[in-house]
């Protein structure tokens, strides 16, 4: 069964600290990507990434980084947390050429207290 | 830039009905529109989707039909049932661009 696993389900962090957002899947997809949903906001891309070593800003970038060393990983990188990004973080991904829908992990729950 | 709408926001319905929620999108070049639904505390997962060159697709208890003279497509959930409740998003699709979602259905199953 194809997966994108994402490293941690909950995790609570305090204000200022960097936090890692950690993805990988066992596709050999090519384009990754990283969203955030909030109730009302429906679902909103942070970043993606076409290939290693590239990275696209999305429509929210601000206060995030992201880190694709290798095709399976894509890391979402906080640099200093803050307490308007607690949110459902999901990593998605897709083919060439994406021509079908994502495959999305099962989201990692994030508290910035 | 492309632009998607989904109604209702929220939808009730009783055991063994039809539920049915709409989605327009702005773009007439989009050309894949895939349905998601997400459980509580999962990722979503992808149930259906349909592209421009079809006008409807079915699959068991579930269709999307599409309209582009009208630019909307509908998924369709025949004999509901309690694990249908879930949020069901849509998304549309220019080719090469990414996709756009909607805001997403909350459906609740009542038994």
């Amino acid at each position: 069964d194809v997966k994108v696993t994402q490293s941690s389900r909950y995790l609570v962090k305090r204000t200022g600290e960097k936090v890692f957002l950690e993805c990988v899947q066992d596709m050999d997809h090519e384009n990754m990507f990283w969203y955030r949903q909030d109730p009302g906001l429906g679902l909103r891309l942070i970043y993606f990434s076409y290939d290693v070593k590239m990275k696209e800003k999305g429509d929210i970038p601000e206060g995030y980084s992201v880190s694709r060393e290798k095709k399976e990983r894509f890391s979402l990188i906080l640099e200093s947390a803050s307490t308007n990004q607690t949110s459902m973080y999901l990593c998605a991904s897709t083919g060439q050429d994406r021509v079908y829908g994502y495959t999305f992990g099962s989201g990692t729950r994030l508290t910035v207290v | 830039g492309e632009n998607v709408e989904q109604h209702p926001s929220t939808l009730s319905v009783q055991e063994g009905d039809s539920a049915v929620i709409k989605c327009t999108y702005s773009d007439s070049a989009s050309n894949y529109f895939p349905w998601y639904k997400q459980e509580l505390g999962k990722g979503p997962q992808l149930i259906i989707d349909i592209r421009s060159n079809v006008g409807e697709k079915k699959d068991q208890r579930i269709a999307v039909t599409l309209n582009k003279t009208a630019k909307h497509f509908s998924l369709h959930i025949t004999e509901t049932q309690p694990e249908d409740s879930a949020v069901y998003f849509c998304a549309a699709r220019v080719y090469g661009q990414n996709f756009v979602f909607g805001p997403g259905t909350r459906l609740s199953v009542l038994p």
